[in-house]
């Protein structure tokens, strides 16, 4: 099973500054990794996929990195709403077709 | 529109079965690639895949799940099964069920989830 890390854990930034959010895979996933938005009490929302990717209606200070093992998310300008909880989940490899990270915690500096 | 809408039971006892219905609307389950799976979250951790039924009636479990997991359709109906025997208090979690639109497995279709706890 490939194992996801996110790093950090928490991940304290102020308003207006940029967000550099990490994943890393315990083997090489290509570009088939996923990032979601989850906020509290909601249900997670479909950021990035391919990588680099954005979603449908997701802002362009969202923006994704990476291939391989080493993956990043980058919100570029925060702004109030983008404080939640961020997911990767990697979907390359069977079994099982995909498994998430333990997630990031984004908070208000 | 794509929706989904689980329902099913708030509160299981210990070595019971839980059954969850995933109903749906705006999608096709008869299209190739398409999937219907579900998620679930227990209470401030992660998020964790269980199942998935493709258009085809092929069924996909999460590997240390699959003795207790089932997972069926009726496309007539627009709904999705799953079943989880032998529930345990560290299943307690929110159970969300999700739509795969194509042949990657990412998901930016979620239902509303709903919360199942397991206690006696």
């Amino acid at each position: 099973e490939i194992v996801m890390t996110q790093s950090p854990a928490t991940l304290s930034v102020s308003l207006g500054e940029r967000a550099t959010l990490s994943c890393r895979a315990s083997q090489s996933i290509s570009s088939n990794l996923a990032w979601y938005q989850q906020k509290p009490g909601q249900t997670p929302r479909l950021l990035i996929y391919g990588a680099s990717t954005r979603a449908t209606g997701i802002p362009a200070r969202f923006s994704g990195s990476g291939s391989g093992t080493d993956f990043t998310l980058t919100i570029s300008s925060l702004q109030s709403e983008d404080f939640a909880i961020y997911y990767c989940q990697q979907y390359n490899h069977w079994p099982p077709p995909i498994t998430f990270g333990q997630g990031t915690r984004l908070e208000i500096k | 529109q794509i929706t989904l809408k689980e329902s099913g039971p708030t509160l299981v006892k210990p070595t019971q079965t839980l059954t969850l219905t995933c109903t749906f609307s705006g999608l096709s389950l008869s299209t190739s690639a398409v999937g219907v799976g579900w998620i679930r979250q227990p209470p401030g951790k992660a998020l964790e895949w269980l199942a998935l039924i493709y258009w085809n009636d092929d069924e996909r479990y999460m590997p240390s799940l699959k003795e207790r997991l089932t997972i069926t359709k009726d496309t007539s109906k627009n709904q999705v099964v799953l079943t989880m025997a032998n529930m345990d208090p560290v299943d307690t979690a929110t159970y969300y069920c999700v739509y795969k639109r194509g042949n990657a497995w990412y998901f930016e279709d979620w239902g509303q989830g709903t919360l199942v706890t397991v206690s006696s």
